[in-house]
């Protein structure tokens, strides 16, 4: 069955700390990654996706993922998180028609 | 910018109350969606619909039903409202058949059934 898996509900930093959110997903097909971020109050946003090439990708924000094929993840990183990275971060892989999502991350940055 | 827009930000009905819920997505996207968004549950995939007038069931269709009658307007319908159904409900719209397009998302409508 296809499935995303995000390891951490929460997650709790301090301003300038390094962050990496876990991904894993389970699809048969070939593989589209994505991430999103929803900011309190804010609609969900595309924060950055992979479709083919490199399996580094950057996004906006200073957000970046690695793509692993060998170890099916899609971990979301950034060296020094802000206050403003306050949000909820959600993990999706394309399926036939819709995308399928894991549970979310709720990240909160301490000032 | 693409644009997907909901109709209420918020509304509050009564149980046994018939509700719509309207999304309106301006980039001529052929698919559309329904989520429920609920605390550690991520999104929850109610409906979907890939074309006019086409309609298919997602993880928990139940309690719901859904109307596409032009290619730029999804409805969700709650038939019966029940306090199960207080949560936020978010409509998305995509480009093509599956593959590599992203999803884009209105900004929710929180419904409290009473």
């Amino acid at each position: 069955a296809q499935s995303v898996s995000q390891h951490n509900h929460h997650v709790i930093l301090s301003e300038a700390a390094s962050l990496e959110l876990g991904c894993n997903y389970s699809y048969g097909g070939t593989v589209n990654l994505f991430w999103y971020v929803q900011y309190p109050g804010q609609h969900l946003q595309l924060l950055l996706k992979y479709f083919s090439g490199d399996p580094l990708v950057k996004g906006i924000k200073g957000f970046e993922a690695e793509f692993i094929k060998s170890k099916f993840s899609f971990n979301l990183r950034k060296p020094s998180v802000q206050w403003s990275d306050t949000a909820e971060y959600f993990c999706a892989v394309n399926g036939n028609y819709q995308l399928i999502w894991g549970a979310g991350t709720k990240l909160i940055i301490k000032p | 910018d693409v644009k997907v827009t909901q109709s209420s930000r918020y509304l509050v009905k009564r149980t046994g109350e018939k509700v719509f819920l309207e999304c309106v997505q301006d980039m001529d996207h052929e698919n559309m969606f329904w989520y429920r968004q609920d605390p550690g549950l991520g999104l929850r995939l109610i409906y979907f619909s890939y074309d006019v007038k086409m309609k298919e069931k997602g993880d928990i269709p139940e309690g719901y039903s859904v109307s596409r009658e032009k290619k730029e307007r999804f409805s969700l319908i709650l038939e019966s409202a029940s306090t199960n159904q207080t949560s936020m409900y978010l409509c998305a719209s995509r480009p093509f058949r599956g593959g590599g397009t992203e999803a884009f998302f209105g900004q929710g409508t929180r419904l409290t059934v009473v």
